[in-house]
C-alpha cells in the first residue's frame, strides 16, 4: 500500500528556516517524479516544486530561490528545505507521487499534509 | 501562470447531475489534454478524481467523468449522492510547470 507521511511543519518567524520531511512506503520515491503542493489556510491548492526520477528539479516562482527540494534514496524520503519565510508561506505543505507519464500535471498518492505557519 | 478559472460554487440535489468547469487558455488547457481533477473533503487532502482529462483511477465511482473543449475542461457528476459534497479542483499542465484552478465548493442540497 502506498503511504505518504510529512514531518516538520510548525511555527516559524517569518525570515526562519524549516525542513519538512515525507517519508514515503509501497513504492521507490527514487523512480518516480515526487512534488510539494501547498495550501493556504482557506484558500485553493498552488504547486510548489517537483523531483524528477532522474534529479531534475523545478520550482514555482513564488518559492525560486528560497526553497530546495531533494530526496534521500536510502531512507526512501523526500524533503523540502525552506529558507527566508514569509507570512504567505503560510499553509498545509502535501507532498504527492506525481502520476506516470512524461508531464507533471496529476498527482495519484497524496500525504496527510502539514501545516507551517510563518508568524512573530 | 494564472489561476484556472473555476465557478465558486455549485449545488444539486440527490440524484442529480452537476458539471463543473475549468477555464484555461490555449497555453494550458487548450494546448495539452492533460487536465486532473480532485475532491477535497474539510480537513482532509486532496483526491485524485480525473486525470488525463477523462481517465478514471482505479476505485473512482463511473458517476465522475471528465472531458474537454477548447479552452474549458469540465467535471461531470451524475446520481449526485450526499458524500459528494467537497471541493474540487481542476489542475493542468502548463508547460514547464502545473497550475490549479481555484476551486469549487459543492453543495448536495
Amino acid at each position: 500500500e502506498v503511504q505518504l507521511v510529512e514531518t516538520g511543519g510548525g511555527l516559524i518567524q517569518p525570515g526562519g528556516s524549516l525542513r519538512l520531511s515525507c517519508a514515503a512506503s509501497g513504492f521507490t520515491v527514487s523512480s518516480n517524479y515526487m512534488s510539494w503542493v501547498r495550501q493556504a489556510p482557506g484558500k485553493g491548492l498552488e504547486w510548489v516544486s517537483v523531483i524528477y526520477s532522474g534529479g531534475s528539479t523545478y520550482y514555482a516562482d513564488s518559492v525560486k530561490g528560497r526553497f530546495t527540494i531533494s530526496r534521500d534514496n536510502s531512507k526512501n524520503t523526500l524533503y523540502l528545505q525552506m529558507n527566508s519565510l514569509r507570512a504567505e508561506d503560510t499553509a498545509v505543505y502535501y507532498c504527492a507521487r506525481v502520476g506516470l507519464g512524461d508531464y507533471v500535471y496529476y498527482f495519484d498518492y497524496w500525504g496527510q499534509g502539514t501545516l507551517v505557519t510563518v508568524s512573530s | 501562470q494564472s489561476a484556472l478559472t473555476q465557478p465558486a460554487s455549485v449545488s444539486g440535489s440527490p440524484g442529480q447531475s452537476i458539471t463543473i468547469s475549468c477555464t484555461g487558455t490555449s497555453s494550458d488547457v487548450g494546448s495539452y489534454n492533460l487536465v486532473s481533477w480532485y475532491q477535497q473533503h474539510p480537513g482532509k487532502a486532496p483526491k485524485l478524481m480525473i486525470y488525463e482529462g477523462s481517465k478514471r483511477p482505479s476505485g473512482v465511482s463511473n458517476r465522475f467523468s471528465g472531458s474537454k473543449s477548447g479552452n474549458t475542461a469540465s467535471l461531470t457528476i451524475s446520481g449526485l449522492q450526499a458524500e459528494d459534497e467537497a471541493d474540487y479542483y481542476c489542475c493542468s499542465y502548463a508547460g514547464s510547470s502545473p497550475v490549479f484552478g481555484g476551486g469549487t465548493k459543492l453543495t448536495v442540497l
